[in-house]
């Protein structure tokens, strides 16, 4: 069974406006949940590492939530640029080095 | 900056042939990983070593092998090359020091198996 479902699959919006994706997962909580951010044909690159204890994490256009009792997570972009279209990832904690990547939200920004 | 390096960024291979990937840390990391990624599944682990030598299965495991003889170095093999291990294939590092760390990627290397 997936323990990490990612929400939409894709997503297409227009430079400068904003969007949220969504992460719920099932694992129980050990380590921190991680977003990533992955360019087509790169490897994923970390955009925020949050402890289960962070309700909210920023990186600069980017602000990660974290939910830890409903186990839900969520990225939002604002001001989005060509160069977000990307996919996201999100990693949730789990107690041992098997880290459960989710399928990712393909993000694709149009001038 | 962590750098990670993959030796070929795309292959092509014919089935039954062995196949070797190689990643290269340059952060003295005791920890590497080898992930397959595969459109709408995500990245999944399919070994991992904590030290040289030292290796553990991940969660898909069957038809490969990995070599740490070196500390920066893990390889990933593919004994017999199959048409169902087509896929992206990712290495990754991080330090000991916790569950808590950044794990940094290669580029990726893209397999065609024919």
């Amino acid at each position: 069974k997936n323990q990490v479902e990612q929400s939409p699959q894709s997503l297409i919006i227009l430079e400068g406006k904003n969007c949220t994706l969504q992460c719920n997962y099932t694992v129980s909580p050990f380590s921190n949940l991680r977003w990533y951010k992955q360019d087509t044909g790169r490897g994923p690159v970390s955009l925020t590492i949050m402890t289960f204890s962070e309700n909210t994490k920023s990186n600069g256009r980017y602000t990660a939530t974290l939910d830890a009792d409903t186990k839900q997570s969520s990225l939002h972009i604002t001001a989005s640029q060509l160069s977000d279209s990307a996919s996201y990832i999100c990693v949730p904690p789990r107690n041992d080095y098997k880290l459960s990547f989710g399928a990712g939200t393909t993000v694709t920004v149009r001038a | 900056d962590v750098k990670v390096t993959q030796s070929s960024r795309y292959l092509v291979k014919r089935t039954g042939e062995k196949v070797f990937l190689e990643c290269v840390q340059d952060m003295d990391h005791e920890n590497m990983f080898w992930y397959r990624q595969d459109p709408g599944l995500g990245l999944r682990l399919i070994y991992f070593s904590y030290d040289v030598k030292m290796k553990e299965k991940g969660d898909i495991p069957e038809g490969y092998s990995v070599s740490r003889e070196k500390k920066e170095r893990f390889s990933l093999i593919l004994e017999s090359a199959s048409t169902n291990q087509t896929s992206m294939y990712l290495c990754a590092s991080h330090s000991a020091s916790g569950f808590q760390e950044t794990q940094y990627f290669g580029p990726g290397t893209r397999l065609l198996v024919l």
